[in-house]
């Protein structure tokens, strides 16, 4: 089945210790999008992949990064984080604009903690 | 600036009965909606949606109600069976084929039998 796999499922790391989250899709969609979503919280767009284009929301914290190699991976980067990080890391795809659909499909998430 | 709201953080509802989701919006830029399910431990699916184009689409046991100079829309259920129990995300985008997605904080539903 088509799908979008996020590895880990549950991810523990040390406050300040660097952490990459990844997502991988087999759907070849060309859009990839990383969400968090804190607990009872509306999931929150950090930024998302056009194709190879980046596309950052204005107010994700300069600590996360992200990288796309390709069509099907991309990952998420922690630079250093902090106890306000531990959240659900949600990746998501979608097809391209011009084919007009809005539907996101999503990965099952990374639940990160941070100590 | 929460600018889709989902009011109720849960809803319970008799197996069979109806259930009606609620969600409203702020910006009037917002022209197509989403809705997705989420069941525990797994990621939002998509469930269906609807255009400013349209009050209205069905699909199945699911309906999508809008209204545009109310800035809200609903979800019905009918009839609501268990394994409809999950968390609910209205989501919004400014216009069809756009990217982006701004989402509300969801309702959990949960069905009793």
């Amino acid at each position: 089945d088509a799908m979008v796999i996020q590895n880990p499922r549950y991810q523990v790391t040390q406050f300040g210790k660097p952490v990459t989250l990844s997502c991988s899709q087999t759907l070849n969609h060309n859009v990839m999008y990383w969400y968090q979503q804190k607990s009872s919280q509306a999931p929150k767009l950090l930024f998302h992949y056009y194709d190879k284009d980046f596309n950052n929301e204005a107010d994700t914290p300069d600590n996360f990064q992200s990288r796309r190699p390709n069509t099907s991976f991309c990952f998420l980067d922690i630079r250093s984080p902090g106890l306000g990080d531990a959240a659900m890391y949600l990746c998501a795809t979608s097809r391209d604009r011009a084919s007009g659909y809005n539907e996101q499909f999503f990965g099952p998430g990374t639940r990160l903690t941070v100590l | 600036d929460q600018q889709v709201k989902q009011n109720s953080p849960s809803l319970s509802v008799q197996e069979g009965r109806i259930s009606i989701l609620n969600c409203d919006y702020t910006n009037s830029m917002f022209d197509y909606f989403l809705w997705y399910k989420k069941y525990p431990a797994e990621g939002p699916t998509f469930l269906i949606s609807i255009s400013s184009i349209k009050d209205k689409n069905e699909d199945g046991r699911f309906t999508v109600f809008l209204n545009k100079s109310a800035k809200h829309l609903s979800l019905h259920i009918v009839p609501s069976q268990p394994g409809d129990s999950a968390v609910y995300f209205c989501a919004a985008s400014p216009n069809f084929g756009n990217e982006k997605l701004t989402f509300g904080t969801g309702t959990r539903l949960t069905i009793i039998p």
